[in-house]
């Protein structure tokens, strides 16, 4: 009964390989997240879907593509791995994006490794 | 989106009284207060909220000064599973989309 799921928790690739992180939210929610969380440890938003539309799309590489089949789900396809995109990436939802009080609820986070 | 600036890091010896200090200078009239930590390998935990006035539920209080340009979490009584990131954030408006704007965070230790 896990609020936040992601799939796989942990995925370890060669440069160059093109790969998918997958989410589920079973709490209603109409708003999903992706956040990535470097080395440094710093954690920002990549990208937000609300109602499978998308919202927010940081300045982040073309190579990573959101796919949203629908609400309940927010997947990230990365093509062409680098090195560079070795980090922790976390899913969340929130119940809408019209209010300032809604909180965000995270997944596990997938840990990928570049090699 | 309104800059907070935390305290690096804390110490705190278990079962005493954890307050973290944040400021928001900046903060705009209708913005929130968001807290959330991260324990070691896992994603952010929701803590609190607060606009103006003082809130305080099971995990945690949270205290907003009256010109809204500080704030202060407790943990009343910390253990050693509060032993964690705390990020103090100003929720955003529109043009960000609702996303949450992580900072640094104040990595809060807990002593036995």
């Amino acid at each position: 009964d896990t609020a936040v799921s992601q799939t796989p928790k942990y995925l370890v690739t060669q440069m160059g390989n093109d790969k998918s992180i997958k989410c589920e939210q079973n709490l209603g929610h109409d708003t999903m997240y992706w956040y990535k969380q470097d080395s440094k440890k710093f954690l920002k938003i990549m990208f937000s879907y609300n109602n499978k539309e998308l919202i927010i799309n940081e300045t982040v590489p073309n190579r990573f593509s959101p796919k949203s089949p629908d609400k309940a789900h927010l997947n990230l396809h990365i093509n062409s791995l680098e090195l560079g995109d070795s980090a922790v990436y976390f899913c969340a939802s929130s119940p809408r994006t019209s209010g300032r009080r809604e909180t965000q609820y995270f997944g596990p986070g997938t840990r990928l490794l570049v090699l | 989106d309104a800059k907070t600036t935390q305290p690096t890091s804390m110490d705190c010896a278990e079962g005493r009284a954890a307050n973290l200090p944040c400021n928001h200078s900046t903060i705009s009239g209708n913005e929130y207060v968001y807290w959330y930590r991260q324990i070691h390998s896992q994603g952010p935990q929701y803590i609190i909220h607060g606009l103006k006035n003082n809130e305080t539920n099971e995990m945690a209080s949270l205290i907003i000064t009256e010109d809204r340009k500080s704030s202060t979490l407790i943990l009343p009584h910390a253990t050693l599973r509060d032993t964690a990131v705390y990020y103090c954030i100003v929720r955003g408006g529109v043009d960000s989309g609702y996303a949450l704007n992580f900072g640094k965070g104040t990595s809060l230790l807990v002593t036995p």
